[in-house]
């Protein structure tokens, strides 16, 4: 069964640093998205990107982060400048179209020491 | 702004029973909405989504229910198991402006005894 695929499953990083986390959407799908889930928290979403450009991010998505599908499968999320705050579990989903059925991967844990 | 809150926070029964988890929205203008699984420290499975314009929708022993102009869904387990043991987040799907942002509930965790 196609499944939704993120590396890594766990980053360490120093504070500071910026980080790169990789997912492989769903092949057929055509609507890509990052939320995150604070530990003991909702999950939220963070941007969706639909024909190689953001079709919508959350307050939370600011300039700090970027998204990038830089080749026909990898759909990636840049997060510069880490700071302790931003320690999750960040999940990546895709769907056929904006309105259907949602499908997640695994997510990486994101720790920032 | 669209809230989703899922009630009770944990739930724990014993193996076999049936059981209902709800999950209640302020805004009924929601395009659908997707109940998860979510086992510890892993990803989100979905589950089940129901179409506005639905009332269920069934998955061997899962049954979901919604209630649009009531803002409430339920999902329905039917002869618990100790394997159905996770929590369960349901998210709603607005209509109109965002395409695919799902809004979560916290969930509900759900414990089954042998």
């Amino acid at each position: 069964e196609p499944e939704v695929t993120q590396t890594p499953s766990h980053q360490v990083t120093q504070m500071g640093q910026e980080v790169i986390l990789r997912c492989v959407p769903i092949s057929n799908h055509l609507y890509f998205y990052w939320y995150r889930q604070i530990l003991g928290q909702k999950v939220e979403f963070l941007v969706s990107f639909y024909n190689n450009e953001i079709s919508e991010k959350s307050e939370i998505f600011d300039d700090q982060f970027s998204v990038e599908r830089p080749d026909g499968s990898n759909f990636t999320l840049k997060i510069r400048s880490t700071k302790l705050e931003d320690s999750a579990m960040y999940f990546c989903a895709s769907g056929y179209w904006g309105n259907t059925e949602a499908f997640f991967g695994q997510g990486t844990r994101l720790t920032v020491v | 702004k669209q809230e989703v809150t899922q009630i009770p926070a944990a739930l724990s029964v014993p193996e076999g029973e049936n059981l209902v988890l709800n999950c209640s929205f302020t805004d009924s203008a929601i395009y659908n909405l997707q109940w998860f699984r979510q086992d510890p420290g892993k990803g989100l499975t979905s589950l089940l989504l129901i179409q506005s314009s639905q009332r269920e929708q069934t998955s061997g022993r899962l049954n979901a229910s919604l209630d649009k102009s009531s803002g409430r869904s339920t999902l329905y387990i039917a002869a618990s198991q100790p394997g159905d043991s996770a929590t369960y987040l349901c998210a709603v799907r607005e209509r109109g402006g965002s395409q695919g942002n799902l809004i979560f509930g916290k969930g509900t965790k759900l414990s089954v005894k042998p």
